[in-house]
């Protein structure tokens, strides 16, 4: 059964600090991975997606990567900004039950 | 708003009680999902329905019934529920099921607190 873990849980950092977030997943077999926010609330946003065959995807001040094999991705953030403070989701799209698979997120901070 | 709309957006509600969450989408989707998120565990998949039907139901307790009777409009009816089914419960659509997680479109949630 696929599990996905997120670390750190919460996260407080300084304005303009650049920071990386941590996903791990047990099954390789993930069709694609895909990064969500959530503000509190409100729904979810889809920042990232990730293809199985892909090493990485960038929008803006965000970069995801994605280690297949060794069952990683991690989500850089640039000159973080107060506004970026949330919940962020990690979430695989899992072959076999073809549905997501969340992780249970990491909380973020930014403090002006 | 998203396009997925949810009410209400908060609930409280005894064990004994019989509510309804609701979740609307005019964006034309054939998919609609019922996610619940709680403080204790991950985001987790409730029930898919595809057209009206409903096509995934992940080992859910009777005392959660959906409905979908149209491709607009999804229900949640609760009764004699447990504290520990106090969570976000969370609406999602997508244009078809099984997208391969593109195209998924999420409410804001119905925060739910059973006393």
């Amino acid at each position: 059964k696929q599990e996905v873990t997120q670390i750190p849980a919460a996260l407080s950092v300084p304005e303009g600090e650049n920071l990386v977030l941590n996903c791990s997943f047990t099954d390789s077999a993930i069709y694609n991975l895909q990064w969500f926010r959530q503000d509190p609330g409100k729904g979810l946003t889809s920042l990232l997606l990730i293809q199985s065959s892909q090493r990485e995807q960038t929008s803006g001040r965000l970069n995801a990567s994605l280690d297949k094999s060794s069952g990683r991705s991690t989500l850089y953030i640039a000159a973080s900004q107060p506004g970026d403070s949330a919940t962020y989701l990690c979430a695989v799209w899992d072959n076999y039950g073809q549905n997501f698979v969340f992780g249970p997120g990491t909380r973020l901070s930014v403090l002006p | 708003e998203t396009g997925v709309t949810q009410t209400p957006r908060h609930l409280v509600m005894g064990m004994t009680n019989k509510k309804s969450l609701k979740c609307e989408q005019h964006l034309g989707h054939n998919a609609m999902y019922w996610y619940k998120q709680s403080a204790k565990k991950p985001l987790e998949l409730m029930f898919v329905y595809s057209l009206e039907e409903r096509v995934e139901n992940n080992s859910v307790p009777s005392r959660f019934s959906p409905e979908c009777p149209n491709s607009s409009h999804l229900f949640l009816h609760l009764h004699t529920l447990q504290p520990e089914d106090s969570a976000l419960y969370l609406c999602a659509s997508s244009q078809e099921i099984k997208t391969g997680g593109y195209g998924y479109t999420f409410g804001s949630g119905t925060r739910l607190t059973v006393v």
